[in-house]
């Protein structure tokens, strides 16, 4: 089985682009997580979705950053607009509902210059 | 107070002997634990779980758990190079509808020398 599918791998861009990171989750897991890796902060979850439905958004830094789910194989996560300090490594993980247990992508890096 | 603390390291061990990652956390209503390893430059990955207070072992690895004292511990013996990586102790609040989420600390670097 494929697992969590990120994508881009890599992403470089300049202050005020947009950005958009995407996420295909593991086939019949019920849940999904956005986290962003710093080193200064270490992983952080900035949203979940359950059954497609975001459920705890509380950690979306502010409005600049949204989160969508229009389907239970697809997930994105905007910046806009981005600036240097959203630099950090973002993850999308899935789990089946209620385990615990996250299954992670390899990550979207993304430098904002 | 940060949910869940860890030692940032780094934390080196001699190839052969037992590394032991400590982590502690604040919420009461935490009800289960998650050990993660993540290698330089890729994702986390799951080692082991631990819900109940005492230890529970797989192969090399044994996990402990004292809820009274908020403490978690991984324990690696017989510690090898590979195991060099950091380490990422979590707190998983339940699967009740809504509190799904899972807090992670910021990690422990292990290095171990050969």
């Amino acid at each position: 089985d494929a697992g969590v599918i990120q994508s881009p791998r890599h992403e470089v861009t300049e202050m005020g682009q947009e950005v958009t990171l995407r996420c295909k989750p593991i086939s019949g897991h019920n849940s999904l997580f956005w986290y962003r890796q710093t080193m200064m902060r270490g992983l952080e979850l900035l949203i979940y979705f359950n059954n497609n439905v975001p459920i705890d958004d509380s950690g979306m830094p502010e409005d600049r950053f949204s989160a969508k789910m229009p389907n239970a194989s697809f997930s994105t996560l905007k910046i806009q607009p981005s600036e240097p300090r959203d630099s950090a490594v973002y993850f999308c993980a899935s789990t089946p509902q209620g385990t615990g247990e996250l299954f992670f992508g390899e990550g979207s890096r993304l430098t904002v210059l | 107070q940060k949910e869940v603390e860890q030692n940032s390291g780094p934390l080196s061990v001699p190839e052969g002997a037992i590394a032991s990652l400590n982590c502690t956390y604040s919420d009461r209503g935490s009800q289960s634990f998650f050990w993660y390893r993540q290698y330089s430059g890729k994702s986390p990955e799951l080692i082991m779980f631990i819900y109940s207070n005492g230890d529970k072992e797989d192969g090399r690895f044994t996990a402990q758990l004292n809820k009274a004292s908020q403490y978690v511990s991984l324990l690696i013996r017989d510690s090898q190079p590979s195991d060099s990586a950091t380490y990422l102790c979590a707190a998983f609040r339940g699967s009740n509808f809504g509190n799904e989420k899972l807090t992670f600390g910021t990690g422990t670097r292990l290095t171990i020398i050969p």
